[in-house]
């Protein structure tokens, strides 16, 4: 059935440590987001991507970096130049990010702890 | 500069009754509203939406009401359920046709059996 994985769900990293987060969809989407959710805080966007090969910095870029070499996956890096990197991070996706109404659909997420 | 807020963090609610959970924006250039609904280390799962040419949409218990002078919009859950405990963001999409959402900070509801 078809959704999106997110792995792993825990993530633990040494600080000053690079860490990429894996995300795959086979909803055959062409969009696809990453987001980070704080405490007491909305989802805030990091990075989105339209088609393969092309993404774009969302509102809270600075130390993320991401790929998109293959339509089913965008996995995001978490550099050691992201100064607050422990955060519930989230992916999405949906079917065009051109159309307004398309829906994003969620991940179930990866909780990364920075020790 | 926060364009969507949920300026309530929690509600509580009797089983039964109807859950408000209310949301406000800034951007007149917002077009597309949606509601997600999330539980505890899950991500959030599509609940309803509503485009800015309307001012309501229902989809069973729920109903979300847009009124654009005010810009405000709300999600009445009628009849509240134990199982809808979770936390509610609502989101907001710009006609810019970038996909970008932006999200309230969440509103967490309880249901109380």
């Amino acid at each position: 059935d078809g959704g999106i994985t997110q792995s792993p769900k825990y993530l633990f990293r040494k600080e000053g440590q690079n860490v990429t987060l894996s995300c795959e969809q086979n909803l055959n989407h062409d969009a696809m987001y990453w987001y980070r959710q704080d405490p007491g805080q909305g989802l805030r966007l990091i990075y989105y991507s339209q088609i393969v090969n092309d993404f774009q910095k969302g509102d809270i870029a600075e130390g993320y970096s991401v790929s998109r070499e293959k339509k089913e996956s965008f996995p995001l890096t978490v550099t050691s130049a992201q100064k607050n990197p422990t955060a519930f991070y989230l992916c999405a996706s949906s079917p065009s990010l051109a159309v307004s109404t398309d829906t994003q659909y969620f991940g179930p997420g990866t909780r990364l702890t920075v020790l | 500069d926060q364009q969507v807020k949920q300026n309530s963090p929690s509600l509580s609610v009797q089983e039964g009754r109807i859950s408000i959970l209310n949301c406000d924006y800034t951007n007149s250039m917002f077009d597309y509203f949606l509601w997600y609904k999330k539980y505890p280390a899950e991500g959030p799962t599509f609940l309803i939406s509503i485009s800015s040419i309307k001012d309501k949409n229902e989809d069973g218990r729920f109903t979300v009401f847009l009124n654009k002078s005010a810009k405000h919009l709300s999600l009445h859950i009628v009849p509240s359920q134990p199982g809808d405990s979770a936390v509610y963001f609502c989101a907001a999409r710009g006609s810019s046709n970038t996909g970008k959402l932006i999200f309230g900070q969440g509103t967490t509801l309880q249901v109380k059996p």
